[in-house]
């Protein structure tokens, strides 16, 4: 069985950085591409960007772009989103997902929430 | 930017039958997926390339496309049903959309 499982709550000022981290298990982890999705409350899916671990090729959303980072660990089936400068407007729930191409999400992590409060 | 139009919301009463559709000049040139959430949970897949239904998917979920408009059908609703769905496909740079979501009640 296919599992993505996700770190756990984050709690952060803003400007701070910050790691959240997809662990990918029952699948080879190189043949996925793994997908970020923000929540923000109450409100619909927003695709941040994808990466494909095995040449860590990444593709970002255009309202993402150069404000979050996507790397992936392939020792460790474990991919990652990264944050240099948060903002309070970065509080959401976040979602990883995979899929076998670039377009579909197959199954997604249980996902992380992220509060960016002073 | 490209969009993807989805109703806000959609009734339906029990065994009843809910069409929710999704619009977007793409869309006869990528696919669509469709994701179901219910409350307080992660997104599921429930329909992947236009048509296809993923395994462990009740059969009373199926998807059509025609032209620019895609339509998720769901045969006999049940009150799990309840939930918020998303389309989502890709525009010609490859950049994915998600639709608005619909709101389906079940009552």
């Amino acid at each position: 069985e296919v599992q993505l499982v996700q770190s756990g709550t984050e709690v952060k000022k803003p400007g701070e950085s910050l790691r959240i981290s997809c662990k990918v298990s029952g699948t080879s982890f190189t043949s996925q591409w793994i997908f970020w999705v923000r929540q923000m409350p109450g409100k619909g899916l927003e695709w941040m960007g994808r990466i494909d671990p095995s040449d860590s090729k990444t593709n970002y959303g255009p309202s993402f772009q150069g404000h979050v980072s996507m790397s992936a660990d392939k020792s460790i089936s474990t991919a990652y989103l990264h944050w240099s400068n948060l903002r309070t407007s970065d509080t959401a729930m976040y979602y990883c997902a995979a899929g076998d191409d670039w377009i579909g999400f197959d199954i997604w992590g249980q996902g992380t929430v992220v509060t960016v409060s002073s | 930017s490209y969009e993807l139009t989805q109703p806000p919301s959609v009734s339906v009463s029990p065994g009843q039958t809910a069409k929710i559709t999704c619009s977007g000049d793409a869309l006869p040139r990528q696919y669509t997926y469709w994701y179901q959430q219910r409350p307080g949970q992660a997104p599921v897949l429930v329909i992947y390339k236009d048509t296809e239904r993923p395994s462990g998917i009740p059969a009373r979920f199926s998807g059509s496309s025609s032209g620019t408009t895609v339509t998720l059908t769901i045969s006999g609703a049940q009150a799990e049903d309840e939930a918020d769905y998303y389309c989502q496909s890709a525009d010609s740079s490859a950049t994915i959309v998600f639709g608005g979501g619909t709101r389906l009640t079940v009552l």
